[in-house]
């Protein structure tokens, strides 16, 4: 079956410090995989995407991926977290011709002053 | 350039009710999804349009119905509301087929069933 699951519901870091928010997937063919960002009351926002090539993707706000296939994981980092990166992040993987995402429940990013 | 607009923004309907809610796409985009949010959840693929037809359905029952219009916008209708139904519905647009395609999403509607 296809999945997504992110394993940390909630994370809460100081502003400066690094990040990183997990992701693993399960899908049957050539995973293309996605993380989008939702700040409260808000719809969703495309930060990065992998469909193929160099595993390290790189995206808006200073945010980047690396695809593992090895592990199945799509984790997003940062390296210095800023109070306004505060907001729930989503791990989506796709596929096929009908662009059809599957979402995991997403991580709720909290950022200490 | 207009990204994905979707309108109404808030709407409160009555359980039993019926409700329509409305997507434009981006310009250039011809393919329409649209997601239910529920609070606290990732959101859930209902069903996708392309070409006026509807190509593609996820796990909701048939009182979830859709249209795609010739200029690419497009409708999501929700007959005998429930309780449930209560969740942020999100619409989004792509271009021709192709999972190379970025997806764009709407601000959502919010749909609170009382």
């Amino acid at each position: 079956a296809q999945s997504v699951t992110q394993p940390d519901i909630h994370i809460t870091v100081s502003e400066g410090a690094s990040l990183e928010l997990r992701c693993n997937y399960s899908y049957g063919a050539t995973p293309y995989l996605f993380w989008y960002v939702q700040s409260p009351g808000q719809g969703l926002q495309l930060l990065l995407k992998y469909f193929s090539g160099d595993t390290l993707v790189q995206g808006i706000k200073g945010f980047e991926a690396e695809f593992k296939r090895s592990q199945s994981s799509f984790n997003l980092r940062k390296p210095s977290v800023h109070w306004s990166d505060a907001a729930e992040y989503f791990c989506a993987v796709g596929g096929g011709a009908t662009n059809k995402l599957i979402f995991g429940t997403g991580t709720l990013l909290a950022v200490q002053p | 350039d207009a990204g994905v607009t979707q309108s109404p923004t808030h709407l409160i309907k009555t359980r039993g009710q019926q409700v329509t809610l409305r997507c434009s796409p981006k310009s250039g985009h011809d393919t329409v999804s649209w997601y239910q949010q529920a609070l606290g959840q990732g959101p859930q693929f209902i069903f996708q349009y392309y070409e006026e037809e509807e190509r593609q359905r996820g796990n909701f029952p048939d009182r979830f119905s859709g249209h795609q219009f010739p200029n690419y916008s497009s409708e999501l209708n929700v007959n005998a509301l429930l309780l449930g139904d209560s969740a942020l519905y999100l619409c989004a647009s792509s271009g021709r087929t192709g999972a190379t395609n970025t997806i764009y999403f709407g601000e959502g509607s919010w749909l609170t069933v009382v």
